[in-house]
């Protein structure tokens, strides 16, 4: 267990629709990370928190948004939502917030599988 | 642009060894993750070199050399549980962790 959280498991809706994924980290980790895993492919990153801040962004779409709360879970929001936006989302976390070392690597939630139809 | 190459899917005997090779092009270099991903379950972390050379675990070992661009994981006595994705990964110098696509391995009796 990797001591990150993530709700619900299994998503299942309809085009156009708006789902909200949430995520809480590690107990003492201050950052939080999205990544979107279509079938059979790589980890593709999102967006990243720390300490309730945006940090650092990635190929996040204009139709998907997130943030972190003061209690430091973290929520993704998708919309409109489209077939391709099937795939499996993984929240992880770290302590720091510009880098994983050894001691911290990142630590992946167990993901929301969100299937489209 | 950034760029990291992992071969797309390998196949090895149970009890053998196999080697992953990772060539990687970022804008600097902070560290380098292995990761082992079975189907449809979290990335799970295996090694971090960030010093040329071997970092030896148990069954798994990792090599890295920062003037090649190059790492390798090196998985011995192959188990059925092995068979996994093997993802890796490099934190560039804006600490951000750039990712493969990683190496789907496949072990057969």
């Amino acid at each position: 267990d990797s001591g990150v959280t993530q709700t619900p498991k299994h998503l299942i809706t309809a085009t156009g629709q708006r789902v909200t994924l949430r995520c809480s980290p590690r107990s003492g980790d201050l950052s939080v990370y999205w990544y979107q895993q279509s079938l059979d492919q790589g980890l593709q990153f999102l967006i990243q928190y720390y300490n309730g801040e945006e940090r650092a962004k990635g190929n996040i779409l204009e139709r998907f948004s997130a943030q972190q709360f003061p209690d430091l879970h973290s929520e993704l929001n998708l919309s409109s939502l489209e077939l391709g936006d099937s795939a499996l989302y993984f929240c992880a976390s770290s302590p720091r917030g510009g880098y994983s070392s050894y001691n911290s690597p990142l630590h992946f939630g167990n993901g929301t599988r969100l299937t489209v139809t | 642009g950034q760029n990291i190459d992992q071969p797309t899917e390998m196949t090895a005997t149970e009890g053998a060894i196999v080697q992953i090779n990772c060539t990687y092009q970022t804008s600097g270099f902070n560290g380098l993750f292995w990761y082992q991903q079975h189907a449809g379950e979290a990335p799970t972390f295996l090694s971090y070199n960030v010093l040329d050379g071997l970092e030896e675990k148990g069954r798994f070992s990792s090599f890295l050399s920062r003037s090649k661009g190059y790492s390798y994981l090196l998985l011995k006595e192959l188990q059925m549980k092995d068979s996994a994705s093997y993802l890796c990964a490099v934190m560039d110098s804006n600490y951000q962790l750039i990712w493969g696509a990683g190496t789907k391995l496949i072990i057969k009796p």
